[in-house]
């Protein structure tokens, strides 16, 4: 398969846990990005890597959330001291870039995220 | 001015009917309008998108209106099957900004009933 996979699919944390997502894009693609869907929206965007720069960060991105991607290959995003208000599904997305006069976004399955 | 506006939030057709689904933006930096098809349990997938450089888009039995001075775009399912029923979701984006992410809409659930 050579679509964005993302792992774990399902998540269960307590409150106050940390927990780590991790997303693998398509292979040639330089940019990858990350969206937070809560039940019932859309998707909502989060922050974005250009291969393994990180530049930009949407407000929503509280101090808890960190997101890496080294050698700009595969992605992690990390929520420190899980709160209720995280559960979400967190979904990863990627694209070729602007340089190839596209812009369509690939999507992952996403990972759904339960705090209890 | 950033949001996307979305109607309606759901939407039941009959098997073979036409299925409507409208958004509206603010932010006329806007320039790349996809729609997007999720299924329950999987992210979206891109159906249908359109620059403002035209006002309509066909691909197969799917069709984005695209009315740029009403800063509104639609997007009809023509001839619409059951198994077309999931969560649609319109977007927008600047592609001159360097992210390029994008904004969504907050969807339709279509049901299509056979």
């Amino acid at each position: 398969d050579t679509g964005v996979s993302q792992d774990p699919r399902h998540k269960i944390t307590k409150r106050g846990q940390n927990v780590t997502f991790r997303c693998d894009p398509i292979s040639e693609h330089n940019r990858l990005y990350w969206y937070r869907q809560t039940l019932g929206q859309g998707p909502e965007f989060l922050t974005y890597f250009q291969n393994e720069a990180q530049l930009e960060k949407s407000r929503l991105l509280s101090d808890r959330f960190s997101a890496e991607r080294p050698k700009g290959s595969f992605s992690t995003l990390e929520i420190q001291r899980t709160e209720q208000g995280d559960s979400a599904m967190y979904l990863c997305a990627s694209s070729l870039g602007r340089a190839s006069g596209t812009h369509e976004q690939f999507f992952g399955p996403g990972t759904r995220l339960t705090v209890l | 001015q950033q949001q996307v506006k979305q109607s309606p939030q759901s939407l039941i057709v009959q098997k073979g009917g036409i299925s409507i689904i409208n958004c509206a933006y603010e932010n006329t930096a806007f320039d790349y309008f996809p729609w997007y098809q999720q299924f329950p349990g999987k992210g979206p997938a891109l159906l249908i998108a359109i620059r403002p450089d035209v006002s309509e888009k066909k691909e197969g039995r799917f069709t984005i209106s695209f009315n740029k001075s009403a800063k509104q775009f639609s997007l009809h399912i023509m001839d619409s099957q059951p198994g077309d029923s999931a969560t649609y979701f319109c977007a927008a984006s600047n592609t001159r900004n360097y992210g390029q992410n994008f904004v969504f809409g907050p969807g339709t659930r279509l049901s299509v009933l056979p």
